[in-house]
């Protein structure tokens, strides 16, 4: 079975400070790994994703992200944090096998990002 | 161009009634997601469609729960006897072919309420 633990249920960051939200998977074979951000009363929206290659992913809104291999780990960054970038995050990993329940995406709890002016 | 739609975007009723939600997602995708999120919770699978099949119904959590794609298109979840326990944002998502690279995109969800 996969999962997905995002170890911190908050993150706060003064505006204008680079911010981290971390996640670590667990997953047979190699992963695809997602970023999506929810924001209020609004549905999942796509960040960014992992799919082979470079191990530093670059998305939306000056989002990236770094995948470890070794430590089964995509941290999500951002070099300098906005006001507008507070939300809930949330990372979400997805196995390459094709058997029965592949296809699903397995979320973490979310990690709710605010970034103090 | 349209995103993910759902209707209604909220839902209220009462233990033991039965609901429609409803998708309809972006045109052209072939695979179609349901999920639910509980309140503190991320999203969790429920089933998915390839085209008018049900591909994987896993998810469901029982016999009460049950969706439809019968064009390939527009899809419902439909929910019998319902019960409080079943109170959730329901989201549906589409991606344009069930390869596992592909990311999903969400609708809004419909916030189903049980009294």
């Amino acid at each position: 079975a996969q999962s997905v633990a995002q170890p911190e249920d908050q993150v706060n960051v003064a505006e204008g400070n680079p911010l981290t939200v971390k996640c670590t998977y667990s997953v047979s074979g190699n992963p695809y790994l997602f970023w999506y951000v929810q924001y209020p009363n609004r549905g999942l929206q796509f960040l960014l994703k992992y799919i082979t290659g470079d191990n530093l992913v670059k998305g939306s809104y000056g989002f990236e992200a770094e995948f470890n291999k070794s430590q089964t780990s995509f941290h999500l960054k951002k070099p300098s944090a906005l006001v507008s970038d507070s939300a809930l995050y949330f990372c979400a990993v997805r196995g390459r096998s094709s058997g029965a329940g592949s296809y699903q995406l397995t979320f973490g709890k979310g990690t709710k990002l605010s970034v103090i002016p | 161009g349209a995103g993910v739609s759902q209707t209604p975007s909220n839902k209220v009723t009462e233990k033991g009634k039965y609901v429609e939600l409803r998708c309809d997602p972006i045109s052209g995708h072939t695979a179609l997601y349901w999920y639910r999120q509980s309140l503190g919770q991320g999203p969790e699978f429920l089933i998915y469609f390839q085209g008018t099949g049900a591909a994987d119904d896993s998810g469901l959590p029982n016999d009460r729960f049950f969706a439809v794609r019968p064009e390939g298109s527009v899809s419902t979840l439909k929910i019998q006897r319902t019960e409080r326990g079943d109170s959730a944002v329901y989201l549906c998502a589409s991606s344009s072919t069930i390869e596992h690279n592909n990311e999903q995109f969400f609708g809004p969800g419909t916030r189903l309420t049980v009294l």
